[in-house]
């Protein structure tokens, strides 16, 4: 079962930064906060991951609270592009499979 | 940049029929992994491979079955086809390289159709 909790859907106005939750309060110290989003039917793809301290790339954000209970993905200046369902993912490091729970659909308006 | 390949994109079978569905990594990528997705659902793990020896088993029903080959890639195939077996079906790679977060690449996807 998926271990964590996500809001079904949220909206977001375009070029505004879009701040998307997730609980995770059964996380054990050697998983990851993975991120992952799926546009319509396409694959599934990797936007970011963290341990514990905070990470940036080219797409988004990862902020993890210091008791690593919880986390947001921030898309600073969401697009229209970015309307997707977004999945928070918690996992071992490894080749190991991703375990995706309900998600949180993401609606990005004009 | 090569991605990962599935074919075929679309494939439309009868009930009992049986269903052979590829997945070619990218370059490289010693793990495969195949999900399954059904109409309204999110993806669910069925099974993976690393260096072409089975190294995680999910949901997969006992109907499917799945090898990784000597070039790795990687064949699904489904037996005694039901309607419930209707999705699309995800092959993903990646490469065991901890400096990469293990990312998963997507192929995109199989429409199983079954009638």
């Amino acid at each position: 079962d998926a271990k964590t909790t996500q809001p079904p859907s949220m909206d977001c106005a375009e070029g505004r930064a879009a701040n998307l939750p997730c609980n995770h309060s059964t996380i054990s110290g050697n998983e990851y906060v993975y991120w992952y989003r799926q546009i319509h039917s396409q694959g599934p793809q990797y936007i970011i991951h963290g341990l514990k301290n905070n990470e940036t790339n080219e797409m988004a954000s990862l902020i993890i609270t210091e008791d690593r209970k919880s986390s947001t993905l921030i898309l600073p200046h969401a697009t229209l592009r970015d309307t997707a369902v977004y999945y928070c993912i918690v996992r071992l490091s490894g080749n190991t499979p991703l375990v995706f729970g309900k998600g949180t659909r993401l609606s990005v308006i004009a | 940049a090569a991605g990962v390949i599935q074919s075929p994109r679309h494939l439309i079978k009868e009930k009992r029929e049986t269903a052979t569905l590829k997945c070619y990594p990218i370059p490289r990528h010693d793990t495969v992994y195949w999900y399954q997705q059904g109409p309204g659902q999110d993806p669910q793990f069925l099974i993976s491979f690393y260096e072409k020896m089975q190294s995680d088993k999910g949901s997969i029903p006992d109907r499917f079955s799945a090898q990784q080959f000597s070039d790795y890639h990687s064949e699904l195939n489904m037996s005694s086809l039901e309607l419930g077996d209707s999705a699309l079906y995800f092959c993903a790679s990646s490469v065991h390289d901890y400096l990469r977060g293990y990312e998963q690449f997507f192929g995109p996807g199989t429409r199983l159709t079954v009638l």
